[in-house]
Order: structure tokens, then sequence, then C-alpha cells
């Protein structure tokens, strides 16, 4: 069935370093790829998403970029502040378009 | 920002008792959804509705029973639930399916003793 890897965390990072949080995914047919991003003590909300190769989404300084060759939807942000600490998600719909189908989460930290 | 509240936002509950969650969503939605979201792993959908009709059924306990009365609100019924099923729901909404964006509310942390 469909699925979504991401990478592991927590990762922690100084500010102003580059962010990069590695997803791949595994579906049938052409999903629709997201990152969502939760706070703490809230639930998720919409980062960006991209719905066909090589779109890239873009979102408060983050982008992805959607790749059917390698079945990827990276996170990356070339400066990251303390605000940005949070647990990110990645998802796919399936084909049918019924459900999101995420990742197990990344928490990133970043220290002033 | 969010037109998606959840209440309780915290409960803690034995094993024999029986409470209910809800959620309501401000944003004309038809679409709405329960999540299970447990320490170290994945989001798990539950229930899926659109327009008041369930969809999707994740395989989920009959211990768990969800309940549409109309496109805005969501309640999930507790009944004999186990220590396991301790975790952070999830309500969310969409206009449209799930290759649209959807909207969480803030979610219920339930404690079952």
């Amino acid at each position: 069935g469909d699925s979504v890897t991401q990478m592991e965390g927590p990762v922690t990072l100084s500010e102003e370093a580059f962010l990069t949080i590695n997803c791949t995914y595994t579906a049938t047919g052409y999903p629709s790829l997201f990152w969502y991003v939760q706070y703490p003590g809230e639930g998720l909300q919409l980062l960006l998403k991209a719905t066909k190769a090589d779109d890239k989404g873009s979102n408060k300084g983050f982008e992805a970029t959607y790749r059917k060759e390698t079945t990827s939807f990276h996170l990356e942000k070339g400066s990251v502040q303390v605000s940005d600490s949070a647990v990110y998600f990645c998802a796919l719909s399936d084909h049918e378009g019924g459900k999101l189908i995420f990742g197990q989460g990344t928490e990133l930290s970043v220290k002033p | 920002e969010t037109g998606v509240t959840q209440t309780p936002r915290h409960l803690v509950m034995g094993m024999t008792n029986k409470k209910s969650l809800k959620c309501e969503q401000h944003l004309g939605h038809n679409a709405m959804y329960w999540y299970k979201q447990s320490a170290k792993k994945p989001l798990e959908l539950m229930f899926v509705y659109n327009f008041k009709e369930q969809t999707e059924n994740n395989s989920v306990p009959s211990r768990f029973s969800p309940e549409c009365p109309n496109s805005s609100h969501l309640f999930l019924h507790l009944h004999t639930l186990q220590p396991e099923d301790s975790a952070l729901y999830l309500c969310a909404s969409s206009q449209g399916d799930a290759k649209e964006t959807q909207y969480f509310g803030p979610g219920t942390r339930l404690l079952v003793l």
C-alpha cells in the first residue's frame, strides 16, 4: 500500500542554519504531496503542498519540490528561526483521494 | 487560526467509563475526519465522513463509535477503552476529498487509566 517515510528526529539546529528534512513515498498513481507542521500544544496545519510532478510548494521560507523520479518531497529552509521549532509531517493523498497517509513526523528544535 | 474546535481538550477516564469527544468546524466543509496520534507513531486515520455519510472506517475497534449528525459536527463516543487507547485524538475537516487541504483542531488529549 501507499506509504511515507521521513528522516528520524529530533533534528537540532542553530538559528540561521540550513534545514533539510527528507521525505520519500511509495504510491500508486499520482498522489498530491503535503507538509504539515504541528507546534507544541496545537493541531496540525498545512505548511505547503504540491499536486503534480516538478511542482514546488513554498510558504514562510520553506519549500519542497515534487520529484517523481526519486519519489521524494524533501522540505528545505535556508535560514531557520527559533519559532520554527515544531514537528513536521510529510503526507500524501492516496490515489483515490480518500485519505491522507502521514509519515511518522520529524521533530525540529532550533536553538538561539 | 483555526476554524475547527474540539472539546474537551483533556480527558481522563477509567476503562469502564463512557465519554464523548466533540468536534465542530466553522468552515463550511463537507468532509470530517478523526485521527489518533500516539507517541512515536504516524497519525492513524480512524474515520472519514463526507456529507454526513461514513466513507472510511480504518479497522477501528468497536469501542470507538463515531457520529456525524450534520456536516459541521462530529463526535467520537468512547466506551470500555484500554490503556493503549491513550493518545491525542485529532479532528479535521476539508472541502472535498483528501487531495484538498485538511484543517485540524487542537486535539483532545485522552488518558485511560
